[in-house]
């Protein structure tokens, strides 16, 4: 089983519709949880973080954590073309190496 | 707004040639990381450096691999005797190590062994 496994999509939207990313993993020890966006041959781009389970918003996005299901979400609403990219999920426990999932590439249509 | 930077964007080298890859993080940090990016598969951790010396290293890190600090700016990457396998994209990321999640990624440098 992989550590941590994310639907590689593509996932298609149109502008304006909510944009739901999940990964999910194996590890317990994992306490710190990231979500990057990365455009095409570029660096990651850290976008959200949550320590442990819970939610947390920052303008159009959301992380959700549920730790007891192993499952991490980010929300992204009122889409827009601009956010076209790959989001990669992230996580780390007491070592600060950071595990990444494959990668969601999101396209979003206007 | 701080950032890390990475040169050169792209290096192209042949086969069983040596490659240094250069780094300068984001001048306040003192976590060093390098990451690499093989095309269509996932980012994968190499190192981390602390203190000026190596925190954690993954398997792919083996002894052709080497990190150094050279000044109070640069953080390097060095392939001795690089590989068809080793051609991947190269990301440096550096943290202030207060939590784990503060990892800025540089632009990258992407490695062509021919």
């Amino acid at each position: 089983q992989k550590e941590v496994e994310q639907d590689p999509g593509p996932l298609s939207v149109p502008e304006g519709a909510i944009v739901s990313l999940n990964c999910t993993y194996s590890n317990s020890a994992f306490q710190y949880f990231m979500w990057y966006r990365q455009y095409s041959r570029k660096g990651p781009e850290l976008l959200m973080y949550t320590y442990s389970s819970g939610n947390k918003e920052d303008g159009r996005f959301t992380a959700q954590v549920d730790k007891s299901s192993k499952y991490i979400s980010l929300f992204i609403r009122d889409s827009q073309p601009s956010d076209s990219a790959t989001y990669l999920c992230a996580m780390s426990g007491l070592a600060d190496k950071l595990i990444f999932g494959t990668g969601t590439r999101l396209q979003v249509f206007p | 707004e701080p950032e890390v930077t990475q040169t050169p964007s792209h290096q192209v080298t042949q086969m069983g040639q040596e490659v240094i890859l250069r780094c300068v993080p984001i001048s306040n940090h003192l976590y060093f990381y390098w990451y690499r990016q093989i095309l269509g598969q996932k980012v994968e951790f190499l190192v981390s450096f602390y203190n000026n010396e190596i925190s954690e290293k993954s398997e792919i890190f083996d002894d052709q691999f080497s990190v150094e600090r050279p000044d109070g700016s640069n953080f390097t990457l060095k392939i001795r005797s690089t590989k068809l396998e080793d051609s991947a994209m190269y990301f440096c990321a550096s943290g202030t190590g207060v939590v784990t999640y503060e990892q800025y990624f540089g632009p990258g440098t992407r490695l062509t062994v021919t």
